[in-house]
Protein backbone atom coordinates (compact mmCIF):
# COMPACT_ATOMS: atom_id res chain seq x y z
CA UNK A 1 0.00 0.00 0.00
CA UNK A 2 1.02 3.63 -0.70
CA UNK A 3 1.83 5.48 2.17
CA UNK A 4 1.83 9.58 2.41
CA UNK A 5 2.62 10.10 6.24
CA UNK A 6 2.45 13.97 7.22
CA UNK A 7 4.72 15.08 10.04
CA UNK A 8 1.42 16.54 12.81
CA UNK A 9 -2.31 15.61 12.69
CA UNK A 10 -3.14 19.07 14.74
CA UNK A 11 -0.39 21.96 15.16
CA UNK A 12 -1.00 24.97 16.99
CA UNK A 13 1.35 28.30 16.18
CA UNK A 14 1.38 31.85 17.09
CA UNK A 15 1.88 34.77 14.65
CA UNK A 16 5.08 35.54 13.00
CA UNK A 17 6.81 32.19 14.20
CA UNK A 18 8.48 29.93 11.20
CA UNK A 19 6.56 26.55 10.44
CA UNK A 20 8.08 23.58 8.58
CA UNK A 21 5.17 20.85 7.56
CA UNK A 22 6.81 17.78 6.54
CA UNK A 23 5.28 15.11 4.33
CA UNK A 24 7.02 11.35 3.40
CA UNK A 25 5.93 8.92 0.91
CA UNK A 26 7.49 5.80 1.02
CA UNK A 27 6.73 4.70 -2.59
CA UNK A 28 9.32 6.02 -4.63
CA UNK A 29 7.16 8.96 -6.52
CA UNK A 30 8.40 11.16 -8.32
CA UNK A 31 6.02 13.85 -7.94
CA UNK A 32 4.59 15.72 -5.07
CA UNK A 33 2.10 18.32 -3.80
CA UNK A 34 1.31 20.40 -0.92
CA UNK A 35 -2.28 21.90 -1.04
CA UNK A 36 -4.57 23.52 1.77
CA UNK A 37 -8.09 23.14 2.19
CA UNK A 38 -10.55 25.68 3.55
CA UNK A 39 -14.63 25.10 4.10
CA UNK A 40 -16.41 25.87 0.30
CA UNK A 41 -13.26 26.38 -1.31
CA UNK A 42 -11.94 22.95 -1.89
CA UNK A 43 -7.97 21.72 -2.27
CA UNK A 44 -6.17 24.76 -3.80
CA UNK A 45 -2.59 23.69 -4.80
CA UNK A 46 0.01 25.82 -3.08
CA UNK A 47 3.34 24.06 -4.67
CA UNK A 48 4.53 20.73 -6.21
CA UNK A 49 7.60 19.32 -7.04
CA UNK A 50 8.48 16.50 -9.89
CA UNK A 51 12.13 16.13 -9.01
CA UNK A 52 14.70 16.79 -6.31
CA UNK A 53 15.85 20.33 -5.81
CA UNK A 54 12.76 21.43 -8.10
CA UNK A 55 9.74 23.12 -7.50
CA UNK A 56 7.03 24.64 -9.37
CA UNK A 57 4.55 27.36 -7.77
CA UNK A 58 0.85 26.40 -7.64
CA UNK A 59 -1.99 28.59 -7.29
CA UNK A 60 -1.49 30.36 -4.18
CA UNK A 61 2.13 30.28 -3.38
CA UNK A 62 2.47 33.69 -1.94
CA UNK A 63 3.78 33.27 1.83
CA UNK A 64 4.58 29.82 0.89
CA UNK A 65 8.12 27.87 0.27
CA UNK A 66 9.36 24.81 -0.05
CA UNK A 67 12.03 21.94 0.44
CA UNK A 68 12.66 18.66 -1.28
CA UNK A 69 16.17 17.39 -0.27
CA UNK A 70 15.63 13.95 -1.13
CA UNK A 71 13.06 12.28 -3.04
CA UNK A 72 10.76 11.17 -0.55
CA UNK A 73 10.44 14.16 1.52
CA UNK A 74 8.88 17.70 0.73
CA UNK A 75 8.29 20.23 3.47
CA UNK A 76 6.21 23.09 3.18
CA UNK A 77 7.83 26.34 5.03
CA UNK A 78 5.52 29.10 6.04
CA UNK A 79 8.83 31.82 7.16
CA UNK A 80 6.32 34.06 9.24
CA UNK A 81 2.66 32.51 9.96
CA UNK A 82 -0.17 34.62 9.73
CA UNK A 83 -3.55 33.92 11.18
CA UNK A 84 -4.94 33.91 7.32
CA UNK A 85 -2.83 30.52 7.03
CA UNK A 86 -5.18 28.55 9.57
CA UNK A 87 -6.20 25.65 7.69
CA UNK A 88 -6.00 21.92 6.85
CA UNK A 89 -2.79 21.30 5.07
CA UNK A 90 -2.74 18.21 2.40
CA UNK A 91 0.48 16.63 0.82
CA UNK A 92 0.12 14.27 -1.64
CA UNK A 93 2.22 12.12 -4.22
CA UNK A 94 1.37 11.01 -7.45
CA UNK A 95 2.17 7.78 -9.82
CA UNK A 96 1.59 7.40 -13.54
CA UNK A 97 -0.63 5.02 -14.11
CA UNK A 98 -1.19 2.20 -17.08
CA UNK A 99 -4.01 3.88 -19.50
CA UNK A 100 -2.07 7.11 -19.06
CA UNK A 101 -2.58 10.02 -16.26
CA UNK A 102 -1.40 10.62 -13.09
CA UNK A 103 -2.70 8.94 -9.75
CA UNK A 104 -2.02 10.94 -6.66
CA UNK A 105 -1.97 9.30 -2.80
CA UNK A 106 -2.81 11.89 0.06
CA UNK A 107 -1.59 11.70 3.22
CA UNK A 108 -4.07 12.73 6.08
CA UNK A 109 -3.69 16.03 6.83
CA UNK A 110 -2.27 18.46 9.21
CA UNK A 111 -4.67 21.06 10.48
CA UNK A 112 -2.88 24.08 11.58
CA UNK A 113 -4.17 26.78 13.73
CA UNK A 114 -2.49 30.37 13.96
CA UNK A 115 -2.93 32.43 16.61
CA UNK B 1 -8.35 26.93 -18.47
CA UNK B 2 -9.14 23.81 -17.01
CA UNK B 3 -12.15 24.08 -14.32
CA UNK B 4 -14.22 22.02 -12.15
CA UNK B 5 -18.31 22.67 -10.96
CA UNK B 6 -19.64 20.15 -8.05
CA UNK B 7 -23.17 21.52 -8.67
CA UNK B 8 -24.12 20.70 -4.90
CA UNK B 9 -22.29 21.77 -1.89
CA UNK B 10 -24.50 19.65 0.09
CA UNK B 11 -26.74 16.39 -0.31
CA UNK B 12 -29.15 15.28 2.11
CA UNK B 13 -30.54 11.65 1.86
CA UNK B 14 -31.99 8.62 3.44
CA UNK B 15 -30.27 5.62 3.82
CA UNK B 16 -31.28 3.14 1.01
CA UNK B 17 -32.18 5.66 -0.99
CA UNK B 18 -29.95 6.72 -4.54
CA UNK B 19 -27.43 9.56 -4.74
CA UNK B 20 -26.16 11.35 -7.26
CA UNK B 21 -23.46 13.71 -6.90
CA UNK B 22 -22.80 16.28 -9.67
CA UNK B 23 -19.57 16.87 -11.56
CA UNK B 24 -19.17 19.33 -14.55
CA UNK B 25 -15.74 20.13 -16.20
CA UNK B 26 -14.33 22.67 -18.73
CA UNK B 27 -10.86 21.79 -21.08
CA UNK B 28 -9.70 22.40 -24.42
CA UNK B 29 -8.21 18.88 -23.99
CA UNK B 30 -9.30 15.92 -23.39
CA UNK B 31 -8.76 14.69 -19.76
CA UNK B 32 -8.83 12.17 -16.89
CA UNK B 33 -11.33 12.45 -14.52
CA UNK B 34 -11.04 11.40 -10.92
CA UNK B 35 -13.84 11.47 -7.81
CA UNK B 36 -12.18 11.51 -4.28
CA UNK B 37 -13.57 10.84 -1.01
CA UNK B 38 -12.74 12.59 2.37
CA UNK B 39 -14.06 10.91 5.83
CA UNK B 40 -13.87 13.63 8.94
CA UNK B 41 -10.32 14.15 9.79
CA UNK B 42 -8.56 12.28 6.95
CA UNK B 43 -6.84 12.87 3.93
CA UNK B 44 -8.62 12.08 0.09
CA UNK B 45 -9.06 8.81 -0.80
CA UNK B 46 -9.14 7.58 -4.78
CA UNK B 47 -13.22 6.50 -5.07
CA UNK B 48 -12.50 5.78 -8.84
CA UNK B 49 -11.12 7.26 -12.21
CA UNK B 50 -11.75 7.78 -16.26
CA UNK B 51 -8.10 7.56 -17.99
CA UNK B 52 -10.21 5.92 -21.39
CA UNK B 53 -12.19 3.42 -22.49
CA UNK B 54 -16.10 2.12 -20.99
CA UNK B 55 -17.59 5.66 -20.39
CA UNK B 56 -19.13 3.69 -17.37
CA UNK B 57 -16.62 3.34 -14.26
CA UNK B 58 -16.81 1.33 -11.32
CA UNK B 59 -15.34 1.87 -7.89
CA UNK B 60 -15.39 1.22 -4.77
CA UNK B 61 -17.60 1.02 -1.83
CA UNK B 62 -20.13 0.41 -4.70
CA UNK B 63 -20.03 4.17 -6.52
CA UNK B 64 -20.08 4.44 -10.01
CA UNK B 65 -19.42 7.70 -12.32
CA UNK B 66 -20.54 7.84 -16.22
CA UNK B 67 -17.94 10.41 -18.36
CA UNK B 68 -19.92 12.24 -20.59
CA UNK B 69 -18.14 13.90 -23.25
CA UNK B 70 -20.95 15.80 -25.05
CA UNK B 71 -21.96 17.24 -21.48
CA UNK B 72 -18.37 17.53 -20.36
CA UNK B 73 -19.95 15.60 -16.90
CA UNK B 74 -18.83 13.00 -14.60
CA UNK B 75 -21.43 12.86 -12.15
CA UNK B 76 -21.14 10.00 -9.16
CA UNK B 77 -24.09 7.60 -8.75
CA UNK B 78 -24.97 4.70 -5.71
CA UNK B 79 -27.89 3.17 -6.08
CA UNK B 80 -28.21 2.06 -2.42
CA UNK B 81 -26.27 4.71 0.46
CA UNK B 82 -25.51 3.50 4.06
CA UNK B 83 -24.74 5.71 6.56
CA UNK B 84 -20.67 5.34 6.02
CA UNK B 85 -21.13 6.87 2.90
CA UNK B 86 -21.84 10.01 4.96
CA UNK B 87 -17.97 12.27 4.05
CA UNK B 88 -17.04 14.64 1.19
CA UNK B 89 -16.29 14.15 -2.20
CA UNK B 90 -14.34 15.93 -4.70
CA UNK B 91 -14.60 15.73 -8.31
CA UNK B 92 -10.88 16.37 -9.96
CA UNK B 93 -9.53 16.68 -13.85
CA UNK B 94 -6.39 16.59 -15.05
CA UNK B 95 -5.52 17.44 -18.69
CA UNK B 96 -3.52 14.42 -21.03
CA UNK B 97 0.14 15.48 -21.24
CA UNK B 98 -0.21 17.54 -18.22
CA UNK B 99 2.14 18.41 -15.91
CA UNK B 100 3.18 15.85 -13.86
CA UNK B 101 -0.47 15.07 -13.19
CA UNK B 102 -1.39 18.32 -11.54
CA UNK B 103 -5.52 17.78 -10.55
CA UNK B 104 -7.75 20.46 -10.49
CA UNK B 105 -10.16 20.09 -7.51
CA UNK B 106 -14.20 20.94 -7.07
CA UNK B 107 -15.07 22.33 -4.23
CA UNK B 108 -16.49 19.34 -3.19
CA UNK B 109 -19.71 17.92 -1.93
CA UNK B 110 -20.90 16.89 1.48
CA UNK B 111 -23.19 13.51 1.68
CA UNK B 112 -25.22 13.18 4.34
CA UNK B 113 -26.98 10.27 5.11
CA UNK B 114 -29.74 9.83 7.73
CA UNK B 115 -31.40 6.90 9.02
Amino acid sequence: DVKVTQSSRYLVKRTGEKVFLECVQDMDHENMFWYRQDPGLGLRLIYFSYDVKMKEKGDIPEGYSVSREKKERFSLILESASTNQTSMYLCASSLLVPGGGYEQYFGPGTRLTVT
Amino acid sequence: AQSVTQLDSQVPVFEEAPVELRCNYSSSVSVYLFWYVQYPNQGLQLLLKYLSGSTLVKGINGFEAEFNKSQTSFHLRKPSVHISDTAEYFCAVSEYGGSQGNLIFGKGTKLSVKP
